[in-house]
C-alpha cells in the first residue's frame, strides 16, 4: 500500500499477558523500523529489518521482546509477559533505501493494566 | 544521554509570521537530519530533511538550516498557518551505520489567529 499500516490501533493487556502488534510497510520498502514512544514525547528505537533480516537490534529488550518480518506477511512485534512499563505507543516506520526519510504508521497504543 | 535536544517545549506564533524551531545535537557522527510533524493520536509525518553536505534545504514554506560547527539545526516556517499547529520533532541519523533515527523531545507549535 501507499501508507504504513499498523494493527491493532489499541491493545489492552493484563500484566503478564502476551501482546502482539503488526505492521505492513509501504509496498516496495525494504527497511522496517520499530519505535516505542513513552511519556508522550520520547521516542526509543527498538529494532530494524532489511527485508526479513534483522538489521539493527540494539534497542530491543531481549528478554521479553521479539520481532519478525517474514516474506508476504506483516511484520510483527511481540512482547511476552507484559509489564506496566511496556505501556506506550509503538510506531512502525518503513524506508525505501538504506538512507533517507522514514514513513511512519499511525501507531498501536498498548496499555498494560 | 540525550543526543538530540529541542530546548523549547512550546512556541506560540501569530498567523502569517515566521516560526523558528531549534534543535541541537551532540553526536558528530550524525550526517542526516529530518523534521517531523505530529498531530495527537497520529504517527509522525515527514516534513523536510537535510544532509550534512548542505547547509540549507527549502521546500515551499519550510526551510531547514544546518550549522555543523555549532551542531545546530533549525526549521523555519513562513508564513505560519493555523494548520501548522502540532508537535515538531527533530531527528538525526548516522547513515554510515544502522540509520535508526534519534529523536528530540519535540516542540509544540501553536499558531494563533
Amino acid at each position: 500500500g501507499e501508507e504504513v499500516a499498523q494493527t491493532p490501533k489499541h491493545l489492552v493487556r493484563g500484566e503478564g499477558q502476551k501482546a502482539k502488534l503488526y505492521c505492513a510497510p509501504i509496498k516496495g520498502h525494504s527497511y522496517v523500523f520499530w519505535y516505542q514512544q513513552v511519556l508522550k514525547n520520547e521516542f526509543k528505537f527498538l529494532i530494524s529489518f532489511q527485508n526479513e533480516n534483522v538489521f539493527d537490534e540494539t534497542g530491543m529488550p531481549k528478554e521479553r521482546f521479539s520481532a519478525k518480518c517474514l516474506p508476504n506477511s506483516p511484520c510483527s512485534l511481540e512482547i511476552q509477559a507484559t509489564k506496566l512499563e511496556d505501556s506506550a505507543v509503538y510506531f512502525c516506520a518503513s524506508r525505501l533505501f538504506i538512507a533517507g526519510e522514514q514513513y511512519f504508521g499511525p501507531g498501536t497504543r498498548l496499555t498494560v493494566t | 544521554d540525550q543526543q538530540v535536544k529541542q530546548n523549547s517545549p512550546s512556541l506560540s506564533v501569530q498567523e502569517g509570521r515566521i516560526s523558528i524551531l531549534n534543535c541541537d545535537y551532540t553526536n558528530s557522527m550524525f550526517d542526516y537530519f529530518l523534521w517531523y510533524k505530529k498531530y495527537p493520536a497520529e504517527g509522525p509525518t515527514f516534513l523536510i530533511s537535510i544532509s550534512s553536505i548542505k547547509d540549507k534545504n527549502e521546500d515551499g514554506r519550510f526551510t531547514v538550516f544546518l550549522n555543523k560547527s555549532a551542531k545546530h539545526l533549525s526549521l523555519h516556517i513562513v508564513p505560519s498557518q493555523p494548520g501548522d499547529s502540532a508537535v515538531y520533532f527533530c531527528a538525526a541519523s548516522d547513515t554510515g551505520t544502522a540509520s535508526k533515527l534519534t529523536f528530540g523531545t519535540g516542540t509544540r507549535l501553536q499558531v494563533t489567529l
